[in-house]
């Protein structure tokens, strides 16, 4: 699609499990920054990462940034049931807006 | 308080009316932007504006017309409602609007056109 993939588009896991979802982007960023969305709410917002940056930790979450891939990953450790949610990249491809996908749906099972 | 909070969370209409969507922040934002999220959890931002003045207007219909009173509000009004306007409508602020600042999203309106 234009605005990048993010995959898997489903990933269930046990909860202690890491959960790893990635995003691709099609042509350069400045920033991609990864959001959180539980059910029936709101986006929040986790983590930036800038395109000069290869990696950034926030508590459990680790993301991870390959310029020469065009990807990024998000790695959430030791997963838990309230960790059940959707998870999206925004990309900003050089300009003054972020594109968003269509995101991970994560559930944790406890 | 809630920081970015939009009315009503739901609304179910008929083909052809006219509704309106309200948007409020109080984190003393300079940005807020309208974005739709659809059934495939697809998020496409539709407008925004800074201190009042419309900086990103994407490929919508014009049925669809934003409006910022102050910097702290910015509504969304919606003409002669399509069955395909059926999705939910988020309201997001930011500092200034640069890609690097989180956007604040609120809890989002879920419109349905019957």
């Amino acid at each position: 699609s234009q605005q990048g993939e993010e995959d898997p588009q489903a990933l269930s896991i046990q909860e202690g499990e890491n959960a790893t979802m990635n995003c691709s982007y099609k042509t350069s960023i400045n920033n991609l920054q990864w959001y959180r969305q539980n059910s029936g709410r709101g986006l929040v917002h986790l983590i930036l990462i800038r395109s000069n940056e290869r990696e950034k930790h926030s508590g459990r979450l680790r993301v991870t940034l390959d310029t020469s891939k065009k990807s990024s990953s998000l790695l959430i450790t030791a997963s838990r049931a309230a960790d059940t949610a959707s998870y999206f990249c925004a990309r900003d491809y050089n300009t003054d807006k972020l594109i968003f996908g269509t995101g991970t749906r994560l559930q944790v099972f406890p | 308080d809630t920081a970015v909070s939009q009315t009503p969370k739901y609304l179910v209409t008929q083909m052809g009316n006219d509704k309106s969507i309200k948007c409020e922040q109080n984190l003393g934002h300079d940005t807020m932007y309208w974005y739709k999220q659809d059934s495939k959890k697809f998020l496409k931002i539709m407008f925004s504006y800074n201190n009042k003045e419309l900086i990103i207007n994407e490929t919508v219909p014009n049925r669809f017309s934003p409006k910022s009173p102050d910097k702290a509000h910015l509504n969304l009004h919606i003409n002669s409602l399509e069955l395909g306007d059926s999705a939910v409508y988020f309201c997001a602020s930011s500092q200034g609007g640069a890609t690097w600042e989180k956007l604040f999203f609120g809890s989002g309106t879920q419109l349905s056109v019957l």
